[in-house]
Order: structure tokens, then C-alpha cells, then sequence
């Protein structure tokens, strides 16, 4: 997968906005951007993800910047059951051999305080 | 709700004795991957299957087997089990899709191996 780059943790108060970077600039031109999270004690989820566009969903909103060198992850009113660990992603497409599939790296631990 | 259902949540077992880690969705997904969790490795991807029998190599299969013999079952085998193989599996499952890896995949809560 493409490298990318996230902050090591972000904290934020409940019922704000958060907004949780990624930068990604070796992107190619045909990477989607995916986000996962990963709730203590819990198998990842999937957030969102895009090409191009910035992208909604009834979890979070995706921003993608114009030169897709970064994007940014937007949970619009952050709950305590939004706390867990944020996994920027580039999946590789697949073309035989050993795959590296979801490559998680170290994402970024989102804090929210009451 | 979607579900992919692991056989347990915790297992601990012996080196050298072979362990079956079972996944089950119920999503009629074509696609299954098994994952192992470490602190500070992320995930890394052991096995997938796209289709009943069918099954491709990970980044790190070595030691481990898979089956498929359903569409809605994908079982990881640690033939021999040793210490370095103590970890979190995770399986996943997708809908097939342009490529393998572009969709998204639904998690199982995760099997936390501990191998003596």
C-alpha cells in the first residue's frame, strides 16, 4: 500500500466536530482512500472511503484535497463511543503473488473527553 | 445486521499442537480474508479466498493453512503451533467487487491466540 502518514493521537470534546488528518503523497491516480476505526477490544470497522470527491456517509464525512495529497476525516459531532484508533488507508489493487491486503499502520488514537 | 462470527474470543494452546480458528459470515460475501494483529507490526494479511476451494497467499503465510469448503466459512489452521504465533486473528469478509481489496470489509471481533 501507499505510505501514509497520520498524527499519533488527537483529542477532542464530546459533541465537537474532529477533524483527523492524513497525508498521503505518493498517492497514484487510481489509490482509493479508505478510513477504518477500530473500537477497543473490537475487530476494525469501516468508515469511508473515495477517489476524488469528498464523500458522506451517516458515520463521517471524507475531504479529499484537490491534489489527493491528503484527505481529512470528519466525524461532525463527536460522541465517547467515537473514541478508538483511526486507520488511514491506500489498498493496494491486487495482482498476484503475496498481497499485503488492508495495510494498517499506526493511525491515529482519538481522545474524547466528556 | 451483517455478522462475521468468530469461534472464540480467547484460545490458549500448547506448541506443537495444531489449532483450527473458525470464521462464519452471513453476508453471502465471495470474498474472506484472515488477518493477524500485533502491537506495533498493524495488521498484516495471512490468507484470502475470493470463492469456495479457491485461496491466495498473504504478506505472511507461512505456518499457517486456510479452507474453504462453504462459501459462508473460511477456517485458518496452525498446523504446528509455536510461541511466535501468539497474536489477535482477525477474519474478514467483502463483496466482490473491481478488486479484491476495494471494498469494504466487515471485521470479526477477533480471536486473541495464545500459544505456550
Amino acid at each position: 500500500d501507499a505510505k501514509t502518514t497520520q498524527p499519533n493521537s488527537m483529542e477532542s470534546n464530546e459533541e465537537e466536530p474532529v477533524h483527523l488528518p492524513c497525508n498521503h503523497s505518493t498517492i497514484s491516480g487510481t489509490d482509493y482512500i479508505h478510513w477504518y476505526r477500530q473500537l477497543p477490544s473490537q475487530g476494525p470497522e469501516y468508515v469511508i472511503h473515495g477517489l476524488t470527491s469528498n464523500v458522506n456517509n451517516r458515520m463521517a464525512s471524507l475531504a479529499i484535497a484537490e491534489d489527493r495529497k491528503s484527505s481529512t476525516l470528519i466525524l461532525h459531532r463527536a460522541t465517547l463511543r467515537d473514541a478508538a484508533v483511526y486507520y488511514c488507508i491506500l489498498p493496494e489493487m491486487y495482482s498476484g503473488g503475496g498481497a499485503d491486503g488492508l495495510t494498517f499502520g499506526k493511525g491515529t488514537h482519538l481522545i474524547i473527553q466528556p | 445486521d451483517v455478522k462475521v462470527t468468530q469461534s472464540s474470543r480467547y484460545l490458549v494452546k500448547r506448541t506443537g499442537e495444531k489449532v483450527f480458528l473458525e470464521c462464519v459470515q452471513d453476508m453471502d460475501h465471495e470474498n474472506m480474508f484472515w488477518y493477524r494483529q500485533d502491537p506495533g507490526l498493524g495488521l498484516r494479511l495471512i490468507y484470502f479466498s475470493y470463492d469456495v476451494k479457491m485461496k491466495e497467499k498473504g504478506d505472511i503465510p507461512e505456518g499457517y493453512s486456510v479452507s474453504r469448503e462453504k462459501k459462508e466459512r473460511f477456517s485458518l489452521i496452525l498446523e504446528s503451533a509455536s510461541t511466535n504465533q501468539t497474536s489477535m486473528y482477525l477474519c474478514a469478509s467483502s463483496l466482490q467487487g473491481q478488486d479484491i481489496f476495494y471494498n469494504e470489509q466487515f471485521f470479526g471481533p477477533g480471536t486473541r491466540l495464545t500459544v505456550l
